[in-house]
């Protein structure tokens, strides 16, 4: 069965800095989405990538799929306090599959 | 902007009781789902419901999980009999349909069981 790694598992970073989560699939990629979790929250949709080499940004947040489609990175730029949380990768267990597998997360706190 | 409602946020219960989690899907959408997260755990999927019937459930959905949708905006998800390992959080979701649409979360209910 498909499993999903995330890495790191938590990171604090001071504000402004840079910043990059991955995740790494143990089969082919079909969708993969990227969420937020803040505690007591439910998962906010971020991004979702399906093609080979693709990358979407939403403000500061930037999302890419590699060529091969078993990794993703999620790169935030001059972190903020608002993105503190946790961050997790979801994909479609198989092509046209609607039941998604996750990641365990990566918790992200920005200090001020 | 449309969302995905749960009801209640927390629920405490006695073991072997019985449980009724509420959603209301996003009005347009078709694809419905629940999910758990047990603390420190991965979510994980529990349930797909389409066209008023189980579209696929995991190991995890086993007889003591039922899912209904009554009416034409709530899901519910039935826990029989609750054991103390049913305690976590439930997430709803819905998606507007077809293949790989993207899955939109409610805030979760969080269940305790004593």
């Amino acid at each position: 069965s498909q499993e999903l790694e995330q890495s790191p598992q938590s990171l604090i970073v001071q504000e402004g800095k840079n910043l990059t989560i991955n995740c790494t699939s143990s089969k082919t990629l079909y969708g993969l989405y990227w969420y937020k979790q803040k505690y007591g929250e439910g998962l906010i949709f971020l991004m979702m990538l399906q093609k080979g080499g693709e990358e979407k940004s939403h403000e500061k947040i930037t999302a890419k799929l590699d060529e091969k489609k078993q990794q993703s990175s999620l790169h935030i730029t001059a972190s903020q306090p608002s993105h503190a949380g946790t961050y997790l990768c979801g994909a479609d267990s198989g092509r046209g599959n609607r039941k998604l597998i996750w990641g365990l997360g990566t918790s992200l706190a920005v200090n001020p | 902007e449309p969302e995905v409602t749960q009801t209640p946020s927390h629920q405490v219960t006695q073991m072997g009781q019985e449980v009724i989690l509420r959603c209301v899907p996003i009005s347009n959408h078709l694809y419905f789902y629940w999910y758990r997260q047990i603390l420190g755990q991965k979510v994980e999927f529990l349930v797909s419901f389409y066209n008023n019937e189980i579209s696929e459930k995991s190991e995890i959905f086993d007889d003591q999980f039922s899912v209904e949708r009554p009416d034409g905006s709530n899901f519910t998800l039935k826990i029989r009999s609750t054991k103390l390992e049913d305690s976590a959080m439930y997430f709803c979701a819905s998606s507007e349909g077809a293949a790989s649409g993207t899955q939109y979360f409610g805030p979760g209910t969080r269940l305790l069981v004593l």
